[in-house]
């Protein structure tokens, strides 16, 4: 059964970079035609995508955030992390990772539970 | 990017009632839909897939429809853990959207 596990600090300062890892376990890792995603969920809000990565290292974001987001992949460690730089209020929420082939029609089939970041000092 | 609007934004309905959620895209997705469940707390759940494929283990009583720019969530006869927020993904291009959800009060 694959498993996504999101970790990193809770807390992050204004204007500081927010890093996070996403640990993927059980399932397929490293096939083609499969990405891993970051996602997000600010209070009050509705679903955000962030990015996306391949098994390559191939990688697409949001333009609303690419000049800030860097998403990179692991394959020996199993393990996409996220980067968000020059953080501010406006980026507190929970973030999830996320599972995105083409056996689902390209939509997020496995998700982590989320990890909520807060950006405050 | 592609805008993905969501009606009603919410909805108050009874068990066993039959509920329907549109999802319109701002331009054509082919069938390049996806529809989710979110319970607070929880990660959302992929109910259905490429507007109408339903994601293995998710109950027969959700359905979806529609292929272009609109499309429609069923939900046949309503159970008490239905109550949740429902949200719409398109696929199609990057960078990928969702609608801005539908709160389903039961």
């Amino acid at each position: 059964q694959l498993q996504l596990q999101e970790s990193g600090p809770g807390l992050v300062n204004p204007s500081e970079t927010l890093s996070l890892s996403c640990t993927v376990s059980g399932g397929s890792f490293s096939r083609s035609n499969l990405y891993w995603d970051w996602i997000r969920l600010p209070p009050g809000r509705g679903l955000e995508w962030i990015g996306s990565v391949s098994n390559s290292g191939s990688t697409s974001y949001s333009p609303s955030l690419k000049s800030r987001v860097t998403i990179s992949v692991d394959t020996s460690k199993r393990q996409v992390s996220l980067k968000l730089s020059s953080v501010t209020a406006a980026d507190t929420a929970v973030y999830y990772c996320a599972r995105r082939w083409d056996i689902s029609g390209w939509a997020h089939d496995y998700w982590g539970q989320g990890t909520l970041v807060a950006v405050s000092s | 990017d592609i805008q993905m609007t969501q009606s009603p934004s919410s909805v108050s309905a009874s068990v066993g009632d039959r509920v329907t959620i549109t999802c319109r895209a701002s331009q054509g997705i082919s069938s390049w839909l996806g529809w989710y469940q979110q319970k607070p707390g929880k990660a959302p759940k992929l109910l259905i897939y490429a507007a109408s494929s339903l994601q293995s283990g998710v109950p027969s009583r959700f359905s979806g429809s529609g292929s272009g720019t609109d499309f429609t969530l069923t939900i046949s006869s309503l159970q008490p853990e239905d109550s949740a927020t429902f949200y719409c993904q398109q696929v199609d291009s990057f960078p990928v959207t969702f609608g801005q959800g539908t709160r389903l009060e039961i």
